[in-house]
C-alpha cells in the first residue's frame, strides 16, 4: 500500500524568502505524484504532478518539485514566497489499485511574516 | 467551464440521522472521489466511482455509500450519523479513464457538516 510522510507540520518563512516544503512517499513501482494547495475553507488545488520523464517538474503560481528517486522524496519549492501562498499544502501519491487511489499525507500548513 | 460543485456548502445534522451529499463533475469528467478531511485525521480516502461502478474503497464502514448516475454526477449517503462524522466532505473529479490515473484531480469547495 501507498504512504506519504510531510515530516513538517508548519512552517514560517519571510516574504522572498525561498521555500522548501518535504514529501517522503513509500510505494512499491512508481507512484503518481502530486502537490496540492487549500486555502482555508476551500477544496484543494493542484499545484503539479509527477509520473515520468524530467525529475523537475514545474508547476503553477511558480511552484516546482523534485523527484528523487533515490531518496523516494518528492519536495516542494518556490524561490520566493508571497503573503498569498500562506495555505496548507499536501502532497499525495497515486497508484493503480483495480481503481486509481490518492492517499495524501497530513498537510503542511505554511504561514509567511511580512 | 464550470467547476466541481458540491452542495449543500452546510449542513448541521442531528445523530442517527442520515444525510446525502451531492457533487457534480467538470464535464467530461467521468471519475469522482470522494474524501473526508478532519483536523485530526486528515484527508481520508472514502471511494471512487467511475462510468457509475464503485471501482475504489476506503476503510470506512458501511454507514457511508455512494452512487453516480449516468451523466457523472455523484452523491454519498452517511446513515446514522455519529458526531464523529463531523468533518469537511470533498469531492473530486478526473480525466482518468478505467484503468488509469496521473491527470490529478479537481476539487469542489466541500460539505461542511456538523453532527450535533
Amino acid at each position: 500500500a501507498q504512504s506519504v510522510t510531510q515530516p513538517d507540520i508548519h512552517i514560517t518563512v519571510s516574504e522572498g524568502a525561498s521555500l522548501e516544503l518535504r514529501c517522503n512517499y513509500s510505494y512499491g513501482a512508481t507512484p503518481y505524484l502530486f502537490w496540492y494547495v487549500q486555502s482555508p475553507g476551500q477544496g484543494l488545488q493542484l499545484l503539479l504532478k509527477y509520473f515520468s520523464g524530467d525529475t523537475l517538474v514545474q508547476g503553477i503560481k511558480g511552484f516546482e518539485a523534485e523527484f528523487k528517486r533515490s531518496q523516494s522524496s518528492f519536495n516542494l519549492r518556490k524561490p520566493s514566497v508571497h503573503w498569498s501562498d500562506a495555505a496548507e499544502y499536501f502532497c499525495a501519491v497515486g497508484a493503480r489499485t483495480g481503481g486509481f487511489k490518492t492517499i495524501f499525507g497530513a498537510g503542511t500548513r505554511l504561514f509567511v511574516k511580512a | 467551464k464550470a467547476g466541481v460543485t458540491q452542495t449543500p456548502r452546510y449542513l448541521i445534522k442531528t445523530r442517527g440521522q442520515q444525510v446525502t451529499l451531492s457533487c457534480s463533475p467538470i464535464s467530461g469528467h467521468r471519475s469522482v472521489s470522494w474524501y473526508q478531511q478532519t483536523p485530526g485525521q486528515g484527508l481520508q480516502f472514502l471511494f471512487e466511482y467511475f462510468s457509475e461502478t464503485q471501482r475504489n474503497k476506503g476503510n470506512f464502514p458501511g454507514r457511508f455509500s455512494g452512487r453516480q448516475f449516468s451523466n457523472s454526477r455523484s452523491e454519498m449517503n452517511v446513515s446514522t450519523l455519529e458526531l464523529g462524522d463531523s468533518a469537511l466532505y470533498l469531492c473530486a473529479s478526473s480525466l482518468a479513464g478505467a484503468g488509469q490515473g496521473g491527470y490529478g484531480y479537481t476539487f469542489g469547495s466541500g460539505t461542511r457538516l456538523t453532527v450535533v
